[in-house]
């Protein structure tokens, strides 16, 4: 099974600042990776698909790249809405669905 | 608006079982892929189950296999997860969520639309 190794694990930043979070998977997945957003008590909600192109509705300050095996979600500025859990996800081997540990985007 | 709402968890016995429902609406359930994933107390999201369009194909993770069961009664816009010989590590938060295809290779990748969960305590 292909994993993913999401990092850090926890990123304490202030509203305003620059977030990047990163997954790696553990072999090639091309293009092949979503992201989403968690809060609790919350549906989860996709960001990002084929590693770079965002869902419907999702801000511009949102944005992901990489392939391969190293992609990157990057929030050019956070809002105080932002502050929640982000997961990356892969389907590349078929039917099997993997997601990365996530990462805690905290109020600093 | 499209939605699909979970129902059915509940406090059940290890060795028990338990049937959830999930309801798609404002997009025909039958033309898209479908998922359960849950999300233990503490942990990360975990994919439990996947149906294909039209129910053609199930998918199971190693976790589940051979005692959880997923279908669908398309007449009622309804996902079933039919689970069985539940244990305490089956405890988690229960999600559906409607499948989004890759747009590079048009295959069900993704996960778009998401309920807000129904809670699953298997404890004695």
């Amino acid at each position: 099974d292909i994993v993913l190794t999401q990092s850090p694990a926890t990123l304490s930043l202030s509203p305003g600042e620059r977030a990047t979070l990163s997954c790696r998977a553990s072999q090639n997945i091309r293009s092949s990776l979503a992201w989403y957003q968690h809060k609790p008590g919350q549906a989860p909600r996709l960001l990002i698909y084929d590693a770079s192109n965002r869902a419907s509705g999702i801000p511009a300050r949102f944005s992901g790249s990489g392939s391969g095996t190293d992609f990157t979600l990057t929030i050019s500025g956070l809002e105080p809405e932002d502050f929640a859990v982000y997961y990356c996800q892969q389907r590349s081997d078929w039917p099997s669905l993997t997601f990365g540990g996530g990462t805690k985007v905290e109020i600093k | 608006e499209v939605q699909v709402l979970e129902s059915g968890g509940g406090l059940v016995q290890p060795g028990g079982s338990l049937r959830l429902s999930c309801v798609g609406s404002g997009f025909t359930l039958s033309s898209y892929g479908m998922s359960w994933v849950r999300q233990a107390p503490g942990k990360g999201l975990e994919w439990v189950s996947g149906m294909s369009v039209s129910g053609g194909s199930t998918y199971y993770a190693d976790s589940v296999r051979g005692r959880f069961t997923i279908s669908t009664d398309n007449s009622k816009s309804t996902l079933y997860l039919q689970m069985n010989s539940l244990r305490a590590e089956d405890t988690a938060v229960y999600y559906c969520a409607k499948e989004k295809r890759s747009s590079k290779t048009n295959y069900y990748y993704y996960m778009d639309v998401w309920g807000k969960g129904t809670t699953v305590t298997v404890s004695s």
